[in-house]
């Protein structure tokens, strides 16, 4: 159980153009989805909590005209990337929240690697 | 500011060798969770612990979470090359909806 997919897995774009990656929770409904990026070599960094239904909250210092987060149901997030560029290629994951008594477990989803040209 | 800090950052070893890797914070966490990453893929959930003291076993990985709710360590017995990875480690604070992250261990199981 608990798993979550990404779509694409990979994606190349050109310079300006926008870019759609979805995350879904499979076999579980999650309120609440998590977006990363992670450099080479890095750890996690948060960009943003998703809550179903309502507004994103972004961590500061991500724009979030650019990187547009919806959550319209209870297993489907998506990110946009709009007017992508050069410095936006990354490893993009996600994850979804999952309550377990009186905590909660994140699962995340195989990534998505962004490469604008 | 790192609020967990993870170490080793990099680690290379020989297989049949045991290890450990620890995460330390000044905060306390409602619950603590290890992960394990693979190059280009997405972090896959080991172990969570959430009781002060606990201790969980998953084959030659033993987990621990203090006492006090502030730090946790893995260690690895007889470390084989599918070990080999990125662990992080990741914590979450009552009332916070968001994790925590470590800033990973990179792990090398040399034959």
């Amino acid at each position: 159980g608990a798993v979550v997919s990404q779509h694409p897995s990979w994606v190349i774009c050109k310079s300006g153009t926008s870019v759609k990656i979805e995350c879904r929770s499979l076999d579980f409904q999650a309120t609440t989805m998590f977006w990363y990026r992670q450099f080479p070599k890095q750890s996690l960094m948060l960009m943003a909590t998703s809550n179903e239904g309502s507004k994103a909250t972004y961590e500061q210092g991500v724009e979030k005209d650019k990187f547009l987060i919806n959550h319209a149901s209870l297993t489907l997030s998506t990110l946009t990337v709009t007017s992508a560029h050069p410095e936006d290629s990354s490893f993009y994951i996600c994850s979804a929240e999952q309550g377990v008594s009186y905590y909660n477990e994140q699962f995340f989803g195989p990534g998505t690697r962004l490469t604008v040209l | 500011t790192q609020l967990l800090e993870q170490s080793p950052q990099f680690l290379s070893i020989q297989e049949g060798e045991n290890l450990t890797v620890y995460c330390n914070s000044s905060s306390v966490f409602s619950s603590l969770q290890w992960y394990r990453q693979e190059p280009g893929e997405g972090p896959v959930l080991l172990v969570t612990v959430v009781t002060g003291g606990e201790v969980k076993k998953l084959k030659r990985l033993t987990f621990q979470f203090g006492d006090a709710r502030k730090d946790s360590s893995l260690h690895i017995t007889a470390a084989q090359p599918g070990d080999t990875g990125l662990y992080l480690c990741a914590g979450e604070r009552r009332g916070a909806q968001k994790l925590v992250f470590g800033q990973g261990t990179r792990l090398t199981i040399n034959p």
